[in-house]
């Protein structure tokens, strides 16, 4: 596609359930990143993926987060028996390769409530 | 990464240039400045970096001190879709993760 994408655009979960967020990077964009941003506040970056390498998880808060990359394309952030601080918009972003000044394009990212 | 400071928020009357200043004192050499904003419930957008010299592009101009500790952006002839949060970063372009660390940017609104 043209852009990056994320779906859902908007979700509503209870407390304690589990959510997935979807992120279509850029074809060919090899270097994949999830970041998360509460509400006026900056962007708190999660976890990055580079080709086949071991993705960099430093940024994940609590086990509760994981995130998989299938095929060096689609990712999938899962949040585990969710709380009312999860409540946030995830973005995600993608770059040609990693470090490539102009290459990060972000998604218009998933705006996650959890009631 | 080095850390940047910015004014929390600014007003630009529309048509007139914007001119949204950041301070990295503590900046080291190999470290470009970049410059994102984010437009209300939208991604953030790259607009422009630079390592030392002056850039400009479509969107908007870069002037670097010489001593590379602050920088400013410029938005030449601001509208009303320049109204975002404009966020300054330095940074290496290659290293481990390559993620961006955002601080809290300034809150431009242009009005008429």
């Amino acid at each position: 596609g043209a852009g990056v994408s994320q779906s859902p655009s908007n979700k509503v979960t209870e407390k304690g359930k589990d959510v997935e967020l979807r992120c279509d990077p850029i074809s060919g964009h090899t270097a994949l990143y999830w970041y998360r941003q509460s509400l006026g506040q900056g962007l708190e970056f999660l976890i990055y993926f580079q080709g086949n390498s071991a993705p960099d998880k430093s940024g994940l808060p609590s086990d509760r987060f994981s995130a998989e990359r299938t095929g060096g394309s689609v990712s999938t952030l899962t949040i585990q028996r969710t709380q009312q601080e999860d409540s946030a918009v995830y973005l995600c972003a993608s770059s040609l390769e990693a470090g490539r000044e102009r290459g990060y394009t972000f998604g218009s990212g998933t705006r996650l409530t959890v009631v | 990464d080095a850390k940047t400071t910015q004014p929390p928020s600014m007003d630009c009357a529309e048509g007139r240039a914007a001119n949204l200043p950041c301070n990295h004192s503590t900046i080291s050499g190999n470290e470009y400045v970049y410059w994102y904003r984010q437009i209300h419930s939208q991604g953030p957008q790259y607009i422009i970096h630079g390592l030392k010299n002056n850039e400009t592009n479509e969107m908007a101009s870069l002037i670097i001190t010489e001593d590379r500790k602050s920088s400013t952006l410029i938005l030449p002839h601001a509208t009303l879709r320049d109204t975002a949060v404009y966020y300054c970063i330095v940074r290496v372009p290659l290293g481990a993760g390559n993620m961006l660390t955002f601080g809290g940017g300034t809150r431009l609104m242009v009005k008429p």
